[in-house]
């Protein structure tokens, strides 16, 4: 079945830091590829997206490329901010219904 | 759109209580599910409905938890009766489903303490 596999945490980085989280799935077909963030207290929101092979995903600093070879998708972002941390999850999205399968979460800690 | 709206937000509850939590999903979205979080298992699904229809239960845990779609504005999550192992924050989320990327909308979720 389609497993996404996410780096553990807790990451902890200062301010300003470069960040990078990794994030390898297994699927069958050419699934669609997300990272959702959830901030303490509240549900998950997209954080990005990328839907075909070399896609590259951004949003917010943070940027993601569709690597088929390699069947990763990392989280990266050049500068992190205190108000990044939170806990961040790879997700995949394959087959003809809606089913999101979810990595186990990365916790990113950032201290000023 | 108010997003996705879940109740209560907070319920505290005995073993053996009947527990029910509601959903209301995005207007239009064809879509909805209903998520499990916890600090031992993550973010489990537990079912998803699609046009109202239940396609796929096979993550709910056993005959204790049961889920509805009456229509297409409305789900309820119930147990019964509820154990403390069902201790966790149950998320509903909603999508429209397309022939691009469909993306999720969480609600804020619900968390659920059985003592």
């Amino acid at each position: 079945g389609d497993s996404v596999t996410q780096m553990e945490g807790p990451v902890t980085l200062s301010e300003e830091a470069f960040l990078t989280i990794n994030c390898t799935y297994t699927a069958t077909g050419y699934p669609s590829l997300f990272w959702y963030v959830q901030y303490p207290g509240e549900g998950l929101q997209l954080l990005l997206k990328a839907t075909k092979a070399d896609d590259k995903g951004s949003n917010k600093g943070f940027e993601a490329t569709y690597r088929k070879e390699t069947t990763s998708f990392h989280l990266e972002k050049g500068s992190v901010q205190v108000s990044d941390s939170a806990v961040y999850f790879c997700a995949l999205l394959s087959g003809g219904y809606q089913k999101v399968t979810f990595g186990t979460g990365t916790k990113l800690q950032v201290i000023p | 759109d108010a997003g996705v709206i879940q109740s209560p937000r907070h319920e505290v509850t005995e073993m053996g209580q009947e527990v029910t939590l509601r959903c209301k999903p995005i207007s239009g979205h064809n879509s909805l599910f209903w998520y499990r979080q916890t600090m031992m298992r993550g973010l489990e699904l537990l079912i998803y409905f699609n046009n109202n229809v239940p396609i796929d239960d096979s993550g709910m845990p056993e005959d204790r938890f049961s889920a509805k779609m009456p229509n297409a504005s409305f789900s309820t999550l119930k147990i019964q009766p509820s154990e403390p192992r069902d201790s966790a924050v149950y998320f509903c989320a909603s999508s429209l489903k397309s022939s691009g990327a469909n993306v999720l909308t969480f609600g804020a979720g619900s968390r659920l303490t059985v003592l």
